[in-house]
């Protein structure tokens, strides 16, 4: 079966660290991706990860571990404009993208 | 510059009406999809085209058609048999490899 899970809600402190967690089990695999939407906006991207490890892009860095079928996007110095949902989704072996339900990070002064 | 373009942005519809969301790209990209997002839900594929002239329904297609007559040009119907149409729709494109999905700005329909 193909599946993604990410927890529905976080709540963070301007100015901290937070990690967003998702875990994936889908047929075949061809890289990780996550995106940042903001309410009644489309989504924009903010990273890929195909090979294990972390990958840094500024404030933003992710992780990916194959293995464990496990992904994480950890944002520090978080900003008040951070504030949106998170979105997993995995491409499969079709190259077709599984989306998980996003994570709404709320960030409080 | 590049990238996709989706018209209208918002659109009301009585019931029982057809209504066509307009989705161009000038990326040169061969796979084109469309989406469905419900409030604090995530994305659900309605239909893609991986290549002109032929496209695949997806997880959610009842209710919806497409068509793909040219590479740039990726139009979803969202017909009366539609049960449940107000939702925002993403159109979205892809080299159809590895790497990035692009969006448009998304149409919000209300049914009225």
């Amino acid at each position: 079966g193909q599946n993604i899970d990410q927890p529905t809600e976080m709540t963070a402190t301007e100015g901290a660290i937070v990690q967003i967690n998702c875990t994936y089990q889908t047929s075949g695999f061809n890289g990780l991706f996550w995106y940042q939407q903001h309410a009644g906006e489309a989504p924009t991207f903010l990273s890929y990860n195909v090979l294990d490890g972390l990958e840094e892009k500024g404030r933003f860095s992710s992780f990916l571990s194959r293995s464990k079928g496990y992904s994480y996007l950890l944002l520090k110095e978080l900003q008040m404009k951070d504030s949106a949902s998170y979105l997993c989704a995995d491409m499969d072996s079709n190259y077709q993208l599984i989306w998980g339900a996003g994570t709404k990070l709320i960030i409080k002064p | 510059d590049g990238g996709i373009t989706q018209s209208p942005k918002y659109l009301f519809r009585k019931e029982g009406q057809n209504v066509t969301l307009s989705c161009e790209q000038n990326l040169n990209h061969d796979a084109m999809y469309w989406y469905r997002q419900d409030p604090g839900q995530g994305l659900r594929l309605i239909y893609y085209s991986q290549i002109v002239n032929d496209f695949q329904k997806g997880d959610i297609a009842e209710g919806y058609s497409v068509s793909r007559e040219k590479k740039e040009s990726f139009p979803l119907t969202v017909t009366s048999a539609q049960k449940n149409p107000t939702a925002f729709y993403l159109c979205a494109s892809h080299t159809g490899e590895t790497g990035e999905l692009f969006f448009g700005e998304g149409s919000r329909l209300t049914v009225l």
